[in-house]
């Protein structure tokens, strides 16, 4: 069965750092692109940061270029995010996704069901 | 950036009647070379992530019933539950994948009345 569990949520203060998994299985994940997609309390959707399938190409939101890193360990079929100099904005249920093909077309048809990261002081 | 903007932010629709979700990008997203349209539409119930419904602004997902309907191009678009049922109740959102950075819009929360 197809599956992504995340990982690595807390509570951070703010300028401080996290580094979030999501683990997959069911699938053969070197093949498709990824992405993180978060989820203020109450509020919508907003996508995070993307990393494609084959060449490691890596694409973020303005909010978070800078201060959060994605990447990902074939081996181990998980992918990570990196999160650093961490705002009070930055609070959210973090869910990673997964794209529908291998050929990057950002949409996605597989997601895991989130780790929350709070932060405040 | 692509700006996605959701219509109604919620309504009340009774079983078995219609409702319809508008969509609007804020610049076209049809791709003249192959003529789609890069949006997507997703489901997500309490406490669920988001389940995808539509794409390339008609195709439905596999094992979505055919109740769900999309439609539209360039930039206004729009979700269609013919005949509304009790598991319909959710929050809907559109996304384009048209560029970097994707965008969703706000949802559109349906109930029941």
């Amino acid at each position: 069965e197809v599956h992504l569990a995340e990982s690595g949520g807390g509570l951070a203060q703010p300028g401080g750092s996290l580094r979030l998994s999501c683990a997959a299985s069911g699938f053969t994940f070197s093949s498709y692109a990824m992405s993180w997609v978060r989820q203020a309390p109450g509020k919508g959707l907003e996508w995070v940061s993307a990393i494609s399938g084959s060449d490691d190409s890596t694409y973020y939101a303005d909010s978070v270029r800078g201060r959060f890193t994605i990447s990902r360990d074939n081996s181990k079929n998980t992918l990570y995010l990196q999160m650093d100099s961490l705002r009070a904005e930055d609070t959210a249920v973090y869910s990673c996704a997964k794209d529908v093909s291998g050929t990057s077309n950002w949409y996605f048809d597989l997601w895991g069901r989130g780790t929350l990261v709070t932060v405040s002081s | 950036d692509i700006v996605m903007t959701q219509s109604p932010d919620s309504l009340a629709v009774s079983l078995g009647e219609r409702a319809t979700i508008n969509c609007k990008s804020s610049q076209s997203v049809l791709y003249r070379t192959n003529n789609k349209n890069y949006l997507a539409w997703y489901q997500q119930k309490p406490g669920q992530p988001p389940k995808l419904l539509i794409y390339w602004a008609s195709t439905r997902e596999s094992g979505v019933p055919d109740r769900f309907s999309g439609s539209g191009s360039g930039t206004d678009f729009t979700l269609t539950i013919s005949s509304l049922q009790a598991e319909d109740v959710a929050v809907y959102y559109c996304q384009h994948y048209y560029s970097t950075p994707l965008t969703f819009g706000g949802g559109t929360k349906v109930e029941i009345k």
